[in-house]
């Protein structure tokens, strides 16, 4: 059983610029959910993805976008990113429904210049 | 809508001693309610659940958690610390939309 897979690990981009994170879900996961980790913070929930559609979505504006694919991965995507979307960006799985806890991949560590 | 107050921002103890990490939810639904850890530089963990059933649940390396309804609490507790559970530990909190909320963490330390 393999678990939650993020890439990259780290990126460094620059103010203005978009970026896309990818993550692919647990074998027999098929609800990916995306959340930002400030330094210092709790994850911040971005929004979660079911069967290809967007199921639920965070206090985030809409240049954060994302894309469930039929495998169940998905992507995150930033537009016009700024200084404050420097962060860890976890993504996570589970199967239907998050009361059996959801399985973190290892993030993606973004900085913003 | 859901969320959760973690008590103490660091917590230290000394290796051996109780370690004692305080949660209190807030949920308008019957919660499920989780306890997740975070080493440096990875990913969350989860130590232990709590969905229905027993109140008492004991998760992974010893951990264990009490559900306490009338307290909205869920409290993490270990009897006997060791070096190795220094880390940051998260309580968060799901309810019918099954979209699960953090606290901001407890940063635990343990003393030698």
């Amino acid at each position: 059983e393999t678990g939650v897979t993020q890439s990259p690990t780290h990126l460094i981009k620059t103010r203005g610029q978009q970026v896309t994170l990818r993550c692919s879900s647990q074998s027999g996961h098929n609800t990916v959910s995306w959340y930002q980790q400030a330094l210092g913070q709790g994850p911040q929930f971005i929004f979660q993805y079911y069967r290809e559609e967007e199921n639920g979505r965070g206090n985030f504006p809409p240049r954060f976008s994302g894309l469930q694919f039929p495998n169940y991965s998905s992507e995150l995507n930033v537009n016009a990113l700024e200084l404050d979307d420097s962060a860890l960006y976890l993504c996570a799985s589970s199967y239907f429904t998050g009361a059996y806890g959801y399985t973190f991949g290892s993030g993606t560590r973004l900085t913003v210049v | 809508a859901q969320s959760v107050t973690q008590l103490g921002s660091h917590v230290s103890v000394s290796e051996g001693a109780l370690v004692l990490l305080r949660c209190n939810y807030s949920s308008s639904v019957p919660p499920y309610l989780f306890w997740y850890v975070q080493y440096p530089n990875q990913g969350l963990q989860l130590l232990l659940k709590y969905t229905t059933g027993a109140t008492l649940v004991k998760g992974i390396n010893g951990f264990e958690a009490e559900f306490k309804k009338s307290e909205t609490s869920f409290h993490l507790t270990k009897p006997s610390a060791h070096m190795s559970d220094a880390a940051e530990y998260f309580c968060a909190v799901s309810g019918r939309d099954d979209k699960i909320i953090f606290g901001k963490g407890t940063r635990l330390h343990i003393l030698p």
